[in-house]
C-alpha cells in the first residue's frame, strides 16, 4: 500500500494559484514532518517547505517565501501545499514526503507525484 | 546552501556490468548526512540509501554507498532490467537539504 497519496494533475493560467493535497493511507501523520519536492525539467529536485504535522508549524524555501503555503488536516491526515502566482517557471512534479520527527530529514517515502502544467 | 554535483550526468551500461556513480559536495557534509533514491517515470522516488551507506528497507545488497566529507559513491556490482533510471542523491546535514542534478542510468 502506497504511504503517500498526492491529488491529481492541474492545469492553470499564469497568475493562477494551485493547491495540492497529499494523504495519508493506514496510518496518520502525526509523528511525522511532512516535506513537499519539486522536480522542473533541466531544474532536478528542489525543496519547497514542511509542515510539523503534530505543531503545524511551518518552514518553507526562501525562494518560496510569500508564494506557497502548507497547511494540514488532522481529521482527514491530509496535507495541503498552495502555490500562487503561477509563472511557467513553476511547471513540474510536485512530490510530499515524509520524516519521521526523531530522523533526520531524509525521505523514507514519497507520494506519486502532482504534475503541474502551467499554460496560458 | 551546499551545492552537489553528480557525475557522470548519463551512464550508458548493460545488464550484468557495475556501475559506479559519483555525488560531489560543495562543502563537507557531516555525519555522513548523504541519501540516494531512484526515480522512474510515474513512480514515486524511492530511497535507497541514508546515512551514505545504509540500505534502506527492502533494498537489494547489490546496492552499496560510500564516501565521506565531500565525496561520496553510489555502486551497483551488477545491474538489473529494473536498475535503470535516474538516481540523485540528497544531502541533509545542513539546511536547506538540497540534491545533485542526477545521473541516468540508461540501457546500452
Amino acid at each position: 500500500q502506497v504511504p503517500l497519496v498526492q491529488s491529481g494533475t492541474e492545469v492553470k493560467k499564469p497568475g493562477a494559484s494551485v493547491k495540492m493535497s497529499c494523504k495519508a493511507s493506514a496510518y496518520t501523520f502525526t509523528n511525522y514532518y511532512i516535506h513537499w519536492l519539486r522536480l522542473a525539467p533541466g531544474r532536478g529536485l528542489e525543496w519547497v517547505g514542511k509542515i510539523d504535522f503534530h505543531a503545524g508549524n511551518t518552514i518553507y524555501a526562501q525562494s518560496f517565501q510569500g508564494r506557497v503555503t502548507i497547511t494540514r488536516d488532522s481529521s482527514t491526515s491530509s496535507v495541503y501545499m498552495e502555490l500562487t502566482s503561477l509563472t511557467f517557471d513553476d511547471m513540474a512534479t510536485y512530490y510530499c514526503a515524509r520524516v519521521k520527527w526523531e530522523l533526520p530529514p531524509y525521505f523514507d517515502y514519497w507520494g506519486q507525484g502532482t504534475r503541474l502544467t502551467v499554460s496560458s | 546552501e551546499i551545492v552537489l554535483t553528480q557525475s557522470p550526468g548519463t551512464l550508458s551500461l548493460s545488464p550484468g556490468e557495475g556501475a559506479t556513480l559519483s555525488c560531489r559536495a560543495s562543502h563537507s557534509i557531516s555525519s555522513n548526512h548523504l541519501a540516494w533514491y531512484q526515480l522512474k517515470p510515474g513512480q514515486a522516488p524511492r530511497l535507497f540509501i541514508y546515512g551514505a551507506s545504509s540500505r534502506a528497507a527492502g533494498i537489494a545488497d547489490r546496492f552499496s554507498g560510500s564516501g565521506s566529507g565531500k565525496d561520496f559513491t553510489l555502486t551497483i556490482s551488477r545491474l538489473e532490467p529494473e536498475d535503470f533510471a535516474v538516481y540523485y542523491c540528497q544531502q541533509y546535514a545542513t539546511p536547506p537539504v538540497t540534491f545533485g542534478q542526477g545521473t541516468k542510468l540508461e540501457l546500452k
